[in-house]
Formats: structure tokens, sequence, C-alpha cells
């Protein structure tokens, strides 16, 4: 069975502190992660995969499969940073994902 | 190039009714799946649609069932709704076969169920 966990449902940062959300995973195979994004009134949207080893927005994550562990990392969060963050792993194949259950992260002034 | 889009926005039935959801997919894909996603949770894979046949199943009873049509867009159907099927149901479309694979996700339907 695979599983994905966000151990903190909510974080909260001041503007220019670094901000690291964590997912750890549970997968038997060679596991594709993603992070998603869902800002206010906005749908679902790709934020990272780590196939691509990208920095989007800032934002980069590594895979480290010792840890089973795919942490979301930004080293000076800024207020537009604000949102719900979802990861995921596509062990099913590609559009199937198993999601965390999200940390809203709030970046405040 | 328009986005994925999905009706009704909004729709309220009884515990033991039926409801069909729609989901129009992105231009230019062939790829739809759909998630249910209770309050306070992620989403969870129900099952995806490629070519007009079903391409994988997650833990979701037989009472959940789709279909997919020429045009790529795609149903999903619910029956004998239980309390607990009130959640909000997403869909995502995705071209199969394209280097990345991007899912792209629709703004979803919420479904109560009293």
């Amino acid at each position: 069975a695979q599983r994905v966990t966000q151990p903190e449902k909510l974080l909260s940062v001041f503007k220019g502190a670094p901000v690291e959300l964590k997912c750890n995973y549970s997968y038997s195979g060679s596991p594709e992660l993603f992070w998603y994004v869902q800002y206010s009134r906005q749908r679902l949207q790709l934020l990272l995969r780590h196939i691509s080893r990208e920095s989007i927005k800032g934002f980069t994550a590594d895979l480290n499969k010792g840890e089973t562990s795919f942490h979301l990392k930004k080293p000076f969060a800024q207020e537009e940073d604000s949102a719900m963050y979802y990861c995921a792993l596509a062990g099913l194949g590609a559009g199937k994902s198993t999601f965390g259950d999200g940390t809203t992260l709030t970046v405040k002034p | 190039e328009t986005g994925v889009t999905q009706s009704p926005t909004h729709l309220i039935k009884t515990r033991g009714q039926q409801v069909t959801l729609r989901c129009s997919s992105q231009s230019g894909h062939n790829t739809v799946s759909w998630y249910q996603q209770a309050l306070g949770q992620g989403p969870q894979f129900i099952f995806q649609y490629y070519r007009e046949e079903e391409n994988g199943r997650g833990n979701f009873p037989p009472r959940f069932s789709g279909l997919q049509f020429p045009n790529y867009s795609s149903e999903l159907n619910v029956n004998a709704l239980e309390l607990d099927d009130s959640a909000l149901y997403l869909c995502a479309s995705s071209s199969a076969g394209a280097p990345d694979n991007e899912q792209f996700f629709g703004p979803g339907t919420r479904l109560t169920v009293l």
C-alpha cells in the first residue's frame, strides 16, 4: 500500500523567514512525487515534481529515499506563498496520485 | 486553450439517490482522472479513463462508475448515495504519453448528501 503523510496541518512563518513543509511517503517501488498548491479561490495546480529537479517560485524539493521524504523548502517566504500545499505520490501510474492531507501555510507580514 | 470545466458547481441529494457529475477535459487531453476530497482531507483517487476505458481504480465500491466519451469528456456516476459521499469531486485531465504527464484540475463539484 502507498501512503503520503504531511505531519503539519498548519504552518505559520513571517515574511522573509525560511519555510519547510514536510512530506513522508510509504511506497515499495520507485516513487514519482509531486507538490501541488491551491491558492485561495483557485483550483489545485502542480507546483513541482521531483524528476524535474526544478525550482518553481523559489521552492525546491529533494527526494530522500533513505528517509522516504520529499520536503518542500523555500529560503525566504513571501506573503503570496500563503496557500494550501499537498504532497502527492503517483505510485499507481500517471494521473493516479495518492495525496497527503495538506498543509496550510500562512506567511505573516 | 480551454481549461478543465466541471458541472454542476454544487448539488444537494438525499440518501439513496443517484447523481451524475460531468467533466470536460482540457483541449488536447485524452485522459481524465476523478478524485473525491472530503472536508479537511487530500484528494483521493477514484478512477481514471483513457480512450473511453477505465484505466485504473482506487479503493471505491462499484456504485462509483464512470464514462468517457469520444470527445474525452467524462461522467462520474454514484448510485445509492450515502451520507459519507458528501465531498468535493475533482476531475483532472492529462495527455497520456506526454513527457510530463501533468494533470490539470477542474474547480470541482461540491456534493452534499442529506
